[in-house]
C-alpha cells in the first residue's frame, strides 16, 4: 500500500485558491487517490477521488501528475468554513488515515 | 435520505463497564469499518466487516468485540478490557466499483470514562 506524504498545516487567505500537496512516490497501478476532510468533532467527509486524470467536482480539483506520484487538491475560493484537517490516502481497500494537512483559512 | 447513523452522540461510562456503540446504514454498503480517534491523531482502524456474519481485526482491536448479523448493522462493543476508552468513535460504511472504494462516515460518538 503506498505511502503518502503531507505537510502538516497550511494557511490559505479567504477568497483565495487553496492547493494542498500530497506525495505518493510508491502508488501502484491500480490505486486510487482519495482525498477526504475533517472538520473539527464531525465525521471525515468525502471531497474527489481519482486514478489517472485530473478531476473536477462541486467541491474541488484533483491534480494528479502524469507519473502519479504527486497529486495536488485545489479548493478554488477558499471559505472560513473550509478550515479542516484534510486526508490524501492512495489505497486499494480499507481506508488508512495519517496525520493530513491541517488547512487554515484566514480572513 | 440515505445515510449511517451512530447513537449516542456523546456517552458516558464507569471504569470497568462494558458499554455498546450503534452504527446504522440504509445506503446498502457491504462493507462497515470502526475508526477510533484520539485529540490531534488521525484516525486508527478498530474492526471492519466485508460482509453479513464476517469481521476482522482493524490495528487496535484489543478491548473491543463487534458484531455482523445484519448488513444495515455493525455495532461495536468498548468492554472493560480497553484500558484508554475515553475517545472520538467514527463508523463507515464503503462499497467498492472496481478498483474505486467509496467510503461514508457517521457523525461519531465521543466516549468518555468517568
Amino acid at each position: 500500500d503506498a505511502k503518502t506524504t503531507q505537510p502538516t498545516s497550511m494557511d490559505c487567505a479567504e477568497g483565495r485558491a487553496a492547493n494542498l500537496p500530497c506525495n505518493h512516490s510508491t502508488i501502484s497501478g491500480n490505486e486510487y487517490v482519495y482525498w477526504y476532510r475533517q472538520i473539527h468533532s464531525q465525521g471525515p467527509q468525502y471531497i474527489i477521488h481519482g486514478l489517472k486524470n485530473n478531476e473536477t467536482n462541486e467541491m474541488a480539483s484533483l491534480i494528479i501528475t502524469e507519473d502519479r506520484k504527486s497529486s495536488t487538491l485545489i479548493l478554488p475560493h477558499a471559505t472560513l468554513r473550509d478550515t479542516a484537517v484534510y486526508y490524501c490516502i492512495v489505497r486499494r481497500g480499507k481506508l488508512i488515515f495519517g496525520q493530513g494537512t491541517t488547512l487554515q483559512v484566514k480572513p | 435520505d440515505g445515510g449511517i447513523t451512530q447513537s449516542p452522540k456523546y456517552l458516558f461510562r464507569k471504569e470497568g463497564q462494558n458499554v455498546t456503540l450503534s452504527c446504522e446504514q440504509n445506503l446498502n454498503h457491504d462493507a462497515m469499518y470502526w475508526y477510533r480517534q484520539d485529540p490531534g491523531q488521525g484516525l486508527r482502524l478498530i474492526y471492519y466487516s466485508q460482509i453479513v456474519n464476517d469481521f476482522q481485526k482493524g490495528d487496535i482491536a484489543e478491548g473491543y468485540s463487534v458484531s455482523r448479523e445484519k448488513k444495515e448493522s455493525f455495532p461495536l462493543t468498548v468492554t472493560s478490557a480497553q484500558k484508554n476508552p475515553t475517545a472520538f468513535y467514527l463508523c463507515a460504511s464503503g462499497f467498492r466499483d472496481r478498483d474505486n472504494y467509496g467510503y461514508t462516515f457517521g457523525s461519531g460518538t465521543r466516549l468518555t470514562v468517568v
